[in-house]
C-alpha cells in the first residue's frame, strides 16, 4: 500500500484557517486520498476525499497538489470542536481498506 | 438513521475468558470492518466483509480471534481465550460498497480491558 507521511502535532488558534499538509509520494493513479478524524474517545469520521482535483464540502476543502504527491486539508475556520487526530490515508479503487497511520494531532488554543 | 452500533461499549473481563463483540452495520451498507485501537499499535484493520463473505483477515492477529458475519445486519468479533495484550478498543464500520470513493461509517467503539 503507499505510504502516507504528516506531521505528529500542530497547533492553532481558535476562529483561524487550518492547513494541515500530507506527502504521499508513492501514489498510484487508481489511489483516491481520504481524510478522516477522530476526536477524543469517538470512532474516526469522514472528513473529505478526492482523487485529481479540489474538493469542498461542509467541514473543510481538500487541495491536491498538481502532481498528486501532497495534498492539504484546509479548515476555514478552526473551533475547539476540531481538536482532533486527522487522518491521510490513500485508498486504491477497487478495494475500501483503509490503513491508518499516526495521523496528526490537531490542538486549537483558544 | 442510527449510525453503527456497537454492544458492549465497555467490557471487563479476566484472562482466559471468551469475549463477544457485536456491531450492526448502517442498514444498507454491503461492507463491514473490523479495526482495533492501541495507543502503541494505533488503528489496526483486522478484518473486512463485502455482502457477508469475508474478503481479507490478514489482520487477524492469531488463532484466538475470529468474526462472522450471519447476516447483512450483524457480525460478531470473537476473542477465545482472551489475554491482557488484547486489551484495546474495537470498532466496526460500515459503507454502501465496495468502493474506494466510498465513506466509511465507524460506531463509537467497544473499550475492551482483559485483566
Amino acid at each position: 500500500d503507499a505510504k502516507t507521511t504528516q506531521p505528529n502535532s500542530m497547533e492553532s488558534n481558535e476562529e483561524e484557517p487550518v492547513h494541515l499538509p500530507c506527502n504521499h509520494s508513492t501514489i498510484s493513479g487508481t489511489d483516491y486520498i481520504h481524510w478522516y478524524r477522530q476526536l477524543p474517545s469517538q470512532g474516526p469520521e469522514y472528513v473529505i476525499h478526492g482523487l485529481t482535483s479540489n474538493v469542498n464540502n461542509r467541514m473543510a476543502s481538500l487541495a491536491i497538489a498538481e502532481d498528486r504527491k501532497s495534498s492539504t486539508l484546509i479548515l476555514h475556520r478552526a473551533t475547539l470542536r476540531d481538536a482532533a487526530v486527522y487522518y491521510c490515508i490513500l485508498v486504491n479503487f477497487g478495494n475500501e481498506k483503509l490503513t491508518f497511520g499516526t495521523g496528526t494531532r490537531l490542538t486549537i488554543i483558544p | 438513521d442510527a449510525g453503527v452500533i456497537q454492544s458492549p461499549r465497555h467490557e471487563v473481563t479476566e484472562m482466559g475468558q471468551e469475549v463477544t463483540l457485536r456491531c450492526k452495520p448502517i442498514s444498507g451498507h454491503n461492507s463491514l470492518f473490523w479495526y482495533r485501537q492501541t495507543m502503541m499499535r494505533g488503528l489496526e484493520l483486522l478484518i473486512y466483509f463485502n455482502n457477508n463473505v469475508p474478503i481479507d483477515d490478514s489482520g487477524m492477529p492469531e488463532d484466538r480471534f475470529s468474526a462472522k458475519m450471519p447476516n447483512a445486519s450483524f457480525s460478531t468479533l470473537k476473542i477465545q481465550p482472551s489475554e491482557p495484550r488484547d486489551s484495546a478498543v474495537y470498532f466496526c464500520a460500515s459503507t454502501p460498497s465496495w468502493l474506494a470513493q466510498e465513506t466509511q461509517y465507524f460506531g463509537p467503539g467497544t473499550r475492551l480491558l482483559v485483566l
